[in-house]
């Protein structure tokens, strides 16, 4: 089956800072990869998906590059603010008509003002 | 809308008690699924429905009971359950597209913090 690994586990950094979180995973046939924020107490909410055939993709502060001869896709935030502080999980999920999601063990960064 | 409800937002139940999870959505959409998330840890994913029948039960045990009466509402009743058990129940629907390339947007509900005693 499909492994996705996520690292950093922990993430500090200062308010402005950009930060980054790498995944990789092993399933060639996986071919969607979302990026989940959650917030303590709340439920997973989807920030910004990729399919393979994308290298890139970009939402306002947030963008996500993809590597699929590598296998390995990442999580680019530009000038963090406090309010990203949270938890972040990649998934990556094979084709078929629903989604069934191979979560990393996710990210906690942390943003200083 | 984008939104997955769920209630409710916390329950305490005991191991001889029943109670049901409840989840709706109303994006029209086909799939829906039921996560177990424990603290620190992603979700674990527990079954998926597509167009009301199951098609994924990731060898949960039985004590866990799904049910989907209709496309807009999945729920999840509960018996016999053990503190382990304890957890956030994530409930999330996506589109279901047959013959899709590739994967689809999954959105989660804010979940149930459940608390076995």
């Amino acid at each position: 089956g499909e492994n996705v690994e996520q690292h950093p586990s922990t993430l500090s950094v200062q308010e402005g800072d950009s930060a980054v979180i790498k995944c990789t995973y092993s399933d060639s046939a996986s071919n969607y990869f979302p990026w989940y924020k959650q917030e303590l107490g709340k439920g997973p909410q989807l920030i910004i998906d990729i399919r393979s055939n994308v290298g890139e993709k970009k939402d306002q502060r947030i963008a996500v590059t993809l590597n699929k001869t590598a296998k390995h896709f990442s999580l680019h935030i530009t000038e963090t603010q406090p309010e990203d502080s949270a938890v972040y999980f990649c998934a990556a999920s094979r084709a078929r008509g629903y989604s069934t999601l191979t979560f990393g063990k996710g990210t906690m960064l942390l943003v200083s003002p | 809308d984008t939104e997955v409800t769920q209630t409710p937002k916390h329950l305490v139940m005991g191991m001889t008690n029943k109670k049901s999870l409840k989840c709706e959505q109303h994006m029209g959409h086909r799939a829906m699924y039921w996560y177990k998330q424990k603290a620190k840890k992603p979700p674990e994913l527990m079954f998926v429905y597509s167009y009301e029948k199951l098609s994924i039960n990731e060898s949960v045990p039985s004590r866990f009971s799904p049910e989907c009466p209709n496309s807009s509402l999945l729920n999840l009743h509960l018996h016999a359950l053990q503190p382990e058990d304890s957890a956030l129940y994530l409930c999330a629907s996506s589109q279901e597209l047959r013959g899709q390339g590739s994967g689809n947007e999954q959105f989660f509900g804010p979940g149930t913090r459940l608390t076995v005693l």
